[in-house]
Protein backbone atom coordinates (compact mmCIF):
# COMPACT_ATOMS: atom_id res chain seq x y z
CA UNK A 1 0.00 0.00 0.00
CA UNK A 2 0.82 3.52 -0.27
CA UNK A 3 2.83 5.40 2.53
CA UNK A 4 4.49 8.43 2.74
CA UNK A 5 6.68 9.38 5.97
CA UNK A 6 8.44 13.15 6.24
CA UNK A 7 11.58 14.06 7.84
CA UNK A 8 13.44 17.00 8.25
CA UNK A 9 14.16 18.83 11.67
CA UNK A 10 11.72 19.41 14.28
CA UNK A 11 13.17 23.17 15.03
CA UNK A 12 13.95 26.18 12.86
CA UNK A 13 15.12 29.60 13.80
CA UNK A 14 13.29 32.54 12.76
CA UNK A 15 13.96 33.67 9.29
CA UNK A 16 15.60 30.68 8.63
CA UNK A 17 14.24 27.90 5.79
CA UNK A 18 12.34 25.06 6.53
CA UNK A 19 13.62 22.04 4.43
CA UNK A 20 10.88 18.83 5.22
CA UNK A 21 11.33 15.36 2.65
CA UNK A 22 8.69 12.70 2.19
CA UNK A 23 9.88 9.54 1.24
CA UNK A 24 7.31 7.44 -1.06
CA UNK A 25 7.11 3.69 -0.70
CA UNK A 26 4.41 1.30 -2.36
CA UNK A 27 4.08 4.09 -5.69
CA UNK A 28 6.25 5.32 -7.78
CA UNK A 29 6.07 9.03 -7.78
CA UNK A 30 6.79 8.37 -11.90
CA UNK A 31 3.90 6.92 -12.38
CA UNK A 32 1.48 9.93 -12.16
CA UNK A 33 -0.74 11.97 -9.58
CA UNK A 34 0.34 15.55 -7.50
CA UNK A 35 2.42 15.24 -4.43
CA UNK A 36 2.08 17.92 -2.23
CA UNK A 37 2.15 19.28 1.59
CA UNK A 38 -0.15 19.90 4.06
CA UNK A 39 0.08 21.82 7.24
CA UNK A 40 -2.01 22.31 10.72
CA UNK A 41 -0.60 24.74 13.28
CA UNK A 42 -1.40 23.33 16.72
CA UNK A 43 -5.29 23.22 17.55
CA UNK A 44 -6.20 24.95 14.51
CA UNK A 45 -7.04 23.54 10.80
CA UNK A 46 -5.60 22.53 7.73
CA UNK A 47 -3.70 24.84 4.99
CA UNK A 48 -2.56 23.37 1.93
CA UNK A 49 0.54 24.74 0.64
CA UNK A 50 1.05 22.94 -2.55
CA UNK A 51 2.03 20.42 -4.73
CA UNK A 52 3.91 19.08 -7.68
CA UNK A 53 3.49 16.67 -10.45
CA UNK A 54 6.32 13.87 -11.52
CA UNK A 55 6.66 16.44 -14.43
CA UNK A 56 7.44 19.13 -12.09
CA UNK A 57 4.64 20.80 -12.71
CA UNK A 58 4.03 23.06 -9.26
CA UNK A 59 1.17 25.04 -7.62
CA UNK A 60 1.53 26.85 -4.85
CA UNK A 61 -0.91 28.63 -2.41
CA UNK A 62 -0.63 31.81 -2.66
CA UNK A 63 -0.70 32.70 0.57
CA UNK A 64 2.13 31.52 0.94
CA UNK A 65 4.22 31.28 -2.84
CA UNK A 66 6.61 33.86 -2.52
CA UNK A 67 8.21 31.72 0.11
CA UNK A 68 7.73 28.68 -1.10
CA UNK A 69 9.73 25.97 -3.15
CA UNK A 70 8.55 21.86 -4.01
CA UNK A 71 10.68 19.82 -6.03
CA UNK A 72 10.75 16.32 -6.74
CA UNK A 73 13.49 13.58 -7.33
CA UNK A 74 11.97 10.86 -9.24
CA UNK A 75 15.21 8.36 -8.76
CA UNK A 76 14.78 8.58 -4.65
CA UNK A 77 11.00 8.57 -5.09
CA UNK A 78 10.99 11.61 -2.68
CA UNK A 79 9.48 15.41 -2.90
CA UNK A 80 10.68 17.67 -0.57
CA UNK A 81 9.33 21.29 0.66
CA UNK A 82 11.28 24.62 1.66
CA UNK A 83 9.73 27.34 3.48
CA UNK A 84 11.77 30.32 3.36
CA UNK A 85 12.03 33.65 5.85
CA UNK A 86 9.43 31.47 8.30
CA UNK A 87 8.04 32.89 11.73
CA UNK A 88 6.79 31.29 14.99
CA UNK A 89 3.15 31.42 12.59
CA UNK A 90 4.75 28.87 10.68
CA UNK A 91 4.91 26.42 13.41
CA UNK A 92 2.95 23.60 12.66
CA UNK A 93 2.17 19.89 11.84
CA UNK A 94 3.31 19.35 8.51
CA UNK A 95 2.22 16.55 6.50
CA UNK A 96 2.76 15.16 2.54
CA UNK A 97 0.82 13.90 0.79
CA UNK A 98 -0.99 12.61 -2.79
CA UNK A 99 -3.36 14.07 -4.15
CA UNK A 100 -5.31 13.68 -6.92
CA UNK A 101 -4.57 15.14 -10.91
CA UNK A 102 -7.10 17.86 -12.12
CA UNK A 103 -10.31 15.79 -13.93
CA UNK A 104 -10.30 12.32 -11.68
CA UNK A 105 -10.83 14.41 -8.36
CA UNK A 106 -7.79 16.16 -6.64
CA UNK A 107 -8.57 15.33 -3.48
CA UNK A 108 -6.30 14.06 -0.93
CA UNK A 109 -5.96 10.18 -0.69
CA UNK A 110 -2.90 9.35 1.26
CA UNK A 111 -1.37 11.07 4.08
CA UNK A 112 1.77 10.59 5.94
CA UNK A 113 2.11 10.68 9.64
CA UNK A 114 2.92 14.39 9.98
CA UNK A 115 5.70 15.97 11.32
CA UNK A 116 6.04 18.68 13.90
CA UNK A 117 8.11 21.94 12.79
CA UNK A 118 8.75 24.69 15.45
CA UNK A 119 9.86 27.76 14.74
CA UNK A 120 11.94 29.27 17.60
CA UNK A 121 14.22 32.62 17.94
CA UNK B 1 -9.85 31.53 -3.36
CA UNK B 2 -13.45 29.50 -2.16
CA UNK B 3 -14.16 29.91 1.34
CA UNK B 4 -15.42 26.85 3.11
CA UNK B 5 -16.92 27.07 6.12
CA UNK B 6 -18.51 24.53 8.47
CA UNK B 7 -21.24 24.12 11.50
CA UNK B 8 -21.47 23.85 13.94
CA UNK B 9 -18.00 24.12 15.41
CA UNK B 10 -18.77 21.38 18.28
CA UNK B 11 -21.69 18.71 17.88
CA UNK B 12 -22.59 17.08 21.21
CA UNK B 13 -24.00 13.09 20.38
CA UNK B 14 -24.83 10.13 22.17
CA UNK B 15 -23.26 6.82 21.13
CA UNK B 16 -26.01 5.31 18.58
CA UNK B 17 -27.43 8.89 17.61
CA UNK B 18 -27.31 10.28 14.16
CA UNK B 19 -24.41 13.54 13.42
CA UNK B 20 -25.48 15.45 11.05
CA UNK B 21 -22.89 17.95 10.08
CA UNK B 22 -22.71 20.68 7.14
CA UNK B 23 -20.50 22.98 4.81
CA UNK B 24 -21.01 25.78 2.98
CA UNK B 25 -18.96 27.15 -0.25
CA UNK B 26 -18.93 30.73 -0.89
CA UNK B 27 -19.58 29.76 -4.78
CA UNK B 28 -20.32 26.60 -5.64
CA UNK B 29 -17.34 23.70 -6.31
CA UNK B 30 -19.96 21.24 -8.20
CA UNK B 31 -19.54 18.27 -6.79
CA UNK B 32 -15.97 18.25 -5.86
CA UNK B 33 -16.03 18.07 -2.08
CA UNK B 34 -14.23 15.68 -0.11
CA UNK B 35 -14.97 14.75 3.55
CA UNK B 36 -12.05 13.77 6.22
CA UNK B 37 -11.81 12.40 9.36
CA UNK B 38 -9.43 13.25 11.90
CA UNK B 39 -8.10 11.64 15.42
CA UNK B 40 -5.83 13.28 17.94
CA UNK B 41 -2.15 12.61 17.40
CA UNK B 42 -3.34 11.16 13.54
CA UNK B 43 -3.12 12.27 10.04
CA UNK B 44 -6.62 13.12 8.59
CA UNK B 45 -8.06 10.46 6.83
CA UNK B 46 -10.23 10.68 3.37
CA UNK B 47 -13.86 9.29 4.15
CA UNK B 48 -15.73 10.94 1.26
CA UNK B 49 -15.01 12.34 -1.88
CA UNK B 50 -16.69 13.61 -5.00
CA UNK B 51 -19.55 14.82 -2.24
CA UNK B 52 -20.93 11.14 -1.71
CA UNK B 53 -18.80 8.31 -2.56
CA UNK B 54 -17.51 6.41 0.41
CA UNK B 55 -13.53 6.23 -0.18
CA UNK B 56 -12.15 2.24 0.26
CA UNK B 57 -12.93 0.83 3.93
CA UNK B 58 -15.43 3.29 4.77
CA UNK B 59 -18.16 1.90 6.33
CA UNK B 60 -21.58 2.60 5.15
CA UNK B 61 -23.07 4.30 8.33
CA UNK B 62 -20.89 7.81 6.60
CA UNK B 63 -22.63 9.30 3.94
CA UNK B 64 -22.52 12.52 1.93
CA UNK B 65 -24.78 14.72 0.08
CA UNK B 66 -25.10 17.88 -1.72
CA UNK B 67 -24.11 19.72 -4.79
CA UNK B 68 -23.17 23.18 -5.52
CA UNK B 69 -22.59 25.19 -2.03
CA UNK B 70 -24.70 23.75 0.62
CA UNK B 71 -22.83 19.83 1.83
CA UNK B 72 -23.74 17.46 4.42
CA UNK B 73 -21.83 14.82 5.79
CA UNK B 74 -24.11 12.26 8.00
CA UNK B 75 -23.06 9.27 10.04
CA UNK B 76 -25.92 7.43 10.69
CA UNK B 77 -25.50 5.54 14.02
CA UNK B 78 -22.49 7.19 16.14
CA UNK B 79 -19.77 4.63 17.27
CA UNK B 80 -17.18 5.25 19.98
CA UNK B 81 -14.76 5.25 17.41
CA UNK B 82 -16.37 7.82 14.84
CA UNK B 83 -15.43 10.66 18.00
CA UNK B 84 -13.80 12.58 15.93
CA UNK B 85 -12.76 15.97 14.13
CA UNK B 86 -14.01 16.12 10.37
CA UNK B 87 -13.20 18.60 7.52
CA UNK B 88 -14.49 19.10 4.21
CA UNK B 89 -11.87 20.28 1.18
CA UNK B 90 -13.21 21.69 -1.75
CA UNK B 91 -11.25 21.03 -4.91
CA UNK B 92 -13.27 22.71 -7.88
CA UNK B 93 -11.46 25.35 -8.25
CA UNK B 94 -7.67 25.74 -7.15
CA UNK B 95 -4.99 26.62 -6.54
CA UNK B 96 -5.49 26.79 -3.56
CA UNK B 97 -7.19 23.39 -2.41
CA UNK B 98 -9.49 24.60 0.66
CA UNK B 99 -10.40 23.33 3.99
CA UNK B 100 -13.40 24.32 6.47
CA UNK B 101 -12.59 24.74 9.63
CA UNK B 102 -13.72 21.71 11.02
CA UNK B 103 -16.34 20.48 13.09
CA UNK B 104 -15.89 18.64 16.22
CA UNK B 105 -18.32 15.64 17.30
CA UNK B 106 -18.20 14.50 20.66
CA UNK B 107 -19.70 12.82 23.19
CA UNK B 108 -22.65 14.04 24.77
Amino acid sequence: QVQLQESGPGLVKVSETLSLTCTVSGYSISSGYYWGWIRQPPGKGLEWIGSISHSEITYYNPSLKSRVTISVDTSKNQFSLKLSSVTAADTAVYYCARQGMRGSGSYIHYWGQGTLVTVSS
Amino acid sequence: EIVMTQSPATLSVSPGERATLSCRASQSVSSNLAWYQQKPGQAPRLLIYGASTRATGIPARFSGSGSGTEFTLTISSLQSEDFALYYCQQYNNWPPLTFGGGTKVEIK
